[in-house]
């Protein structure tokens, strides 16, 4: 199975501030790669897919990049309403692993 | 609106079975690979089990193997999820999903549904 890392598993940050996310694959999963907001008692969202595809609807302050087995997940001025669990998830092979989540927390 | 609705969780006593089901709306079912994905208290996001769109292929975690079995009605809609021998670990809110993409490997989950909560405790 691929295994995902993220890191960091938490960030405390304030609004307006940049926050980068990364991914890691234990192997190479070329751009099979999606990204995930879920806030408390709410179902998760998706934000990016293949990467670095922003899905329809998601503001453009966030944003993906990578290929392989690393990957980013940028909020270029965080918001208010961005705070919040994400998780990576590979999809280039079954089972569709998810990263463990990193929670952003307000500073 | 496109649309998942979750039913059927619900406290269990170890080793027994439940059924899960989530009627889809505003998409055509039939065309999409759905999925469903758990969440135990407190933890990450787990993949359970996906099912083609025609129901012709299905993939199962390892944690559920033998004991899970998904499956789908396209006449009604509807996708299951059979949990046979339940176990404590098993705990967790289950949401289903769809796959994003019509035809082609999956890329993404886009839409979710809100869950269900299964307990398994005796």
């Amino acid at each position: 199975d691929i295994q995902l890392t993220q890191s960091p598993s938490f960030l405390s940050a304030s609004v307006g501030d940049r926050v980068t996310i990364t991914c890691r694959a234990s192997q190479g999963i070329s751009s099979y790669l999606a990204w995930y907001q879920q806030k408390p008692g709410k179902a998760p969202k998706l934000l990016i897919y293949a990467a670095s595809t922003l899905q329809s609807g998601v503001p453009s302050r966030f944003s993906g990049s990578g290929s392989g087995t690393e990957f980013t997940l940028t909020i270029s001025s965080l918001q208010p309403e961005d705070f919040a669990t994400y998780y990576c998830q590979q999809l280039n092979s079954y089972p569709f692993t998810f990263g463990p989540g990193t929670k952003v927390d307000i500073k | 609106q496109v649309q998942l609705v979750e039913s059927g969780g619900g406290v269990v006593q170890p080793g027994r079975s439940l059924r899960l089901s989530c009627a889809a709306s505003g998409f055509t079912f039939s065309s999409y690979g759905m999925h469903w994905v758990r969440q135990a208290p407190g933890k990450g996001l787990e993949w359970v089990a996906v099912i083609s769109y025609d129901g012709s292929n299905k993939y199962y975690a390892d944690s559920v193997k033998g004991r899970f079995t998904i499956s789908r009605d396209n006449s009604k809609n509807t996708l299951y999820l059979q949990m046979n021998s339940l176990r404590a670990e098993d705990t967790a809110v289950y949401y289903c999903a769809k796959g994003r993409r019509m035809g082609g490997a999956e890329d993404a989950f886009d839409i979710w549904g809100q869950g269900t909560m299964v307990t398994v405790s005796s």
